[in-house]
C-alpha cells in the first residue's frame, strides 16, 4: 500500500485560508469515507482534527474543515493563526487489514 | 482520561531484537482495536501494525511483515510490539494509538524512540 500524496509544504499569511490535498487511490480514499486528519506539533503526539472525511471532533476549532471527492481528500484551514504552523497528516482506511498515511505537509504561517 | 504510555525504546544493533510496550488506561481497553504507528527522523507517519480487540487478528505493513509481531494482554491493559531482525530503517519514534469504531485514531501515546545503529 503506497503512501497517500500530500504537498510537502504550504504557506499562508495570518487571516488567509489554505487547503492541503491528500490524494490516494480507488482502494483507499476512493472506496471509503474513513479519512482522518491529524496535526503534529513538534514534541507532541498527533492530534485528531477531522474524522470520517468531514467531521470535526468536539474541541477542534471550526476554522478546520475538510472534504472528500473521488480519490482525493482536502483539509482547509481558514483564518490562519500563527499557532496553526505545524505538520498535517491525512490517513485513510484501506480495508480491514491496513491503514495508510500521507507523507505530511508542513504549514508555514508567514 | 485516556492515557497511552509507550516504553521499551532503546539503541539496538542491526539484527537485534526489542519489545515495545504500551500501557493503556482510562478506557475499556478490550473493546478497541489498537495500532502501532511510527515516524522515522525527517519522515512522515507510517502505519506499522494493528490488532483487533480480542487479539485474534493482526495485520502488518509490508515493511515489517515477518519481523514484527503485535500482541496484547487485555487483563493487563497492555499492547506490545516484538521487533526482530531490526534494520537501520526501523529507527523511528513508535506510537501506540487507539482506533475508534469508525476507523480513526482518537488517542495517541507520546511515543518511544527506537534507534537501530551499530
Amino acid at each position: 500500500q503506497s503512501a497517500l500524496t500530500q504537498p510537502a509544504s504550504v504557506s499562508g499569511s495570518p487571516g488567509q485560508s489554505i487547503t492541503i490535498s491528500c490524494t490516494g487511490t480507488s482502494s483507499d480514499i476512493g472506496s471509503y469515507n474513513f479519512v482522518s486528519w491529524y496535526q503534529r506539533l513538534p514534541g507532541k503526539a498527533p492530534k485528531l482534527l477531522i474524522y470520517e472525511a468531514t467531521k470535526r471532533p468536539s474541541g477542534v476549532s471550526n476554522r478546520f474543515s475538510a472534504s472528500r471527492s473521488g480519490n482525493t481528500a482536502s483539509l482547509t484551514i481558514s483564518g490562519l493563526q500563527a499557532d496553526d504552523e505545524s505538520y498535517y497528516y491525512c490517513c485513510a482506511y484501506a480495508g480491514p487489514s491496513t491503514r495508510v498515511f500521507g507523507g505530511g505537509t508542513k504549514l508555514t504561517v508567514l | 482520561e485516556v492515557q497511552l504510555v509507550e516504553s521499551g525504546g532503546v539503541v539496538v544493533q542491526p539484527g537485534g531484537s526489542l519489545r515495545l510496550s504500551c500501557a493503556a488506561s482510562g478506557f475499556a481497553f478490550d473493546d478497541y482495536t489498537m495500532h502501532w504507528v511510527r515516524q522515522a527522523p525527517g519522515k512522515g507517519l507510517e502505519w506499522v501494525s494493528l490488532i483487533t480487540w480480542d487479539g485474534g487478528t493482526s495485520f502488518y505493513a509490508d515493511s515489517v511483515k515477518g519481523r514484527f509481531t503485535i500482541s496484547r494482554d487485555n487483563s493487563n491493559f497492555s499492547l506490545y510490539l516484538q521487533m526482530n531482525n531490526l534494520r537501520t530503517e526501523d529507527t523511528a519514534l513508535y506510537y501506540c494509538a487507539k482506533e475508534t469504531y469508525y476507523n480513526y485514531f482518537d488517542s495517541w501515546g507520546q511515543g518511544t524512540l527506537v534507534t537501530v545503529s551499530s
